[in-house]
């Protein structure tokens, strides 16, 4: 398996655009989570799913953030508009709950906001 | 509220000097304590998952061990290839697949 497959690589926008960062799981997995880093705050989970279901929304930090599952194949995140505080790198995981209940990582999106 | 704290930040050593990482953890009940390792412009990858004080996991130079408050990363005898940040995590038996991090702390194992 490829893995968690996130795109794009890296994103760069001015303040006020939208942004869309996109998830591609692990076939079979059916949690899906969207995780942001920053140095200031570390990683903090934003939002996750279960069987293509939000279960836990309560980290996403405003309504400019929005997240969708539409199948077990695809997730979005979505930012609008974006700030410069914005600026981030956002992971997405999946997980089947197996033996040892693990996360699986995509790379992330590195997300600029100017 | 689910929180966990990591000591120290950072931690220099020389290769084969061993040490351990803390992790400290306020949690409504335990389901897992999970350590993962992130390299430099990659996602975390997964080394150990904790369910009960008591227990013990290792893997080559790296054994982690979990009590009731906190649990411990012990890298016996570090490369240079451990560098990394290692991140602890946990999730409560009433937050459903909710899964905190902690801060992490870089290593730098100098050869």
């Amino acid at each position: 398996d490829a893995g968690v497959i996130q795109s794009p690589r890296h994103e760069v926008t001015e303040m006020g655009q939208e942004v869309t960062l996109r998830c591609k799981p692990i076939s079979g997995h059916d949690y899906l989570f969207w995780y942001r880093q920053t140095m200031m705050r570390g990683l903090e989970l934003l939002i996750y799913f279960n069987n293509n279901v939000p279960i836990d929304d309560s980290g996403m930090p405003e309504d400019r953030f929005s997240a969708k599952m539409p199948n077990a194949s695809f997730s979005t995140l979505k930012i609008q508009p974006s700030e410069p505080r914005d600026s981030a790198v956002y992971f997405c995981a999946s997980s089947d709950r197996g033996i040892d209940e693990k996360l699986f990582f995509g790379s992330g999106t590195q997300l600029s906001v100017l | 509220e689910d929180q966990v704290t990591q000591s120290p930040e950072a931690l220099r050593l020389q290769e084969g000097e061993s040490s351990s990482l803390n992790c400290s953890y306020t949690v409504s009940g335990l389901r897992g304590l999970f350590w993962y390792r992130q390299d430099p412009g990659k996602g975390p990858e997964f080394l150990f998952t904790l369910y009960s004080a008591g227990e013990e996991k290792e893997k080559e130079r790296l054994k982690a061990t979990l009590t009731k408050k906190e649990s411990f990363l012990h890298i016996t005898a570090p490369k240079p290839e451990d560098s990394a940040t290692y991140l602890c995590a946990v999730r409560s038996n009433t937050g459903g697949f909710k899964t905190i991090f902690g801060a992490g702390t870089r290593l730098f194992v100098k050869a």
